[in-house]
């Protein structure tokens, strides 16, 4: 099956700083990469959609200078949290879809902790 | 009305028996159906995803999608232990939108040995 990592799989950070999370698919090319949040006991939310070598769809209500991502090649996305605050922890997840493939593989998810 | 309606649970049952997970969703341009499973703090695992209507087979899981009716389900046969964790319900319509998914709440579901 198609293998999707993220780095790291835990990170704490003070106030103010950024933080990148990187998303990797092992096996395949993504051709479309997503990134999700998700707060405890909730479903997912979709925060942006990536195609490779193009900018970044952000949902309605997600901050694009607040998250920045990447999609520079067709197996590494980043998210870069900027200027994070305490409100910004939560479990960022990854998704990879691979050119005429309609499914996704998510990743093992990366959990945020701003103090 | 939600577009996708996944009924939350808790679902518990014992082991060895028969589950049976549903959705039901009003976008009737949905074509494309698919099964998550969680474990706590992990991302979500791809179980089966079928295209338009009828069944499709996987050792004990069983998709089902019914387009008329805008109703999939998963069967679990054999139920375990280890099969405890919550079942999410994704669906997405044309290529246009990137296959982007909508999701279900999510059926936390416990498997009691």
């Amino acid at each position: 099956g198609a293998v999707v990592s993220q780095h790291p799989s835990w990170v704490i950070c003070k106030s103010g700083t950024s933080v990148k999370i990187e998303c990797r698919s092992l096996d395949f090319q993504a051709t479309t990469m997503f990134w999700y949040r998700q707060f405890p006991k909730q479903s997912l939310m979709l925060m942006a959609t990536s195609n490779e070598g193009s900018k970044a769809t952000y949902e309605q209500g997600v901050e694009k200078d607040k998250f920045l991502i990447n999609h520079a090649s067709l197996t590494l996305s980043t998210l870069t949290v900027t200027s994070a605050h305490p409100e910004d922890s939560s479990f960022y997840i990854c998704s990879a879809r691979g050119r005429a493939h309609y499914e996704q593989y998510f990743g093992p998810g990366t959990r945020l902790t701003v103090t | 009305q939600k577009e996708v309606e996944q009924d939350p649970g808790p679902l518990s049952v014992p082991e060895g028996a028969i589950v049976s997970l549903n959705c039901t969703y009003s976008n009737s341009a949905f074509q494309y159906f698919m099964w998550y499973r969680q474990y706590s703090r992990k991302g979500p695992e791809l179980l089966m995803y079928t295209y338009s209507s009828g069944n499709k087979e996987d050792g004990r899981f069983t998709a089902q999608v019914d387009k008329s009716s805008k109703y999939i389900s998963l069967f679990i046969r054999d139920s375990q232990p280890s099969d405890s964790a919550t079942y999410l319900c994704a669906m997405s319509d044309s290529g246009g939108s990137n296959y982007k998914l909508t999701f279900g709440k999510g059926t936390l579901l416990t498997v009691n040995p």
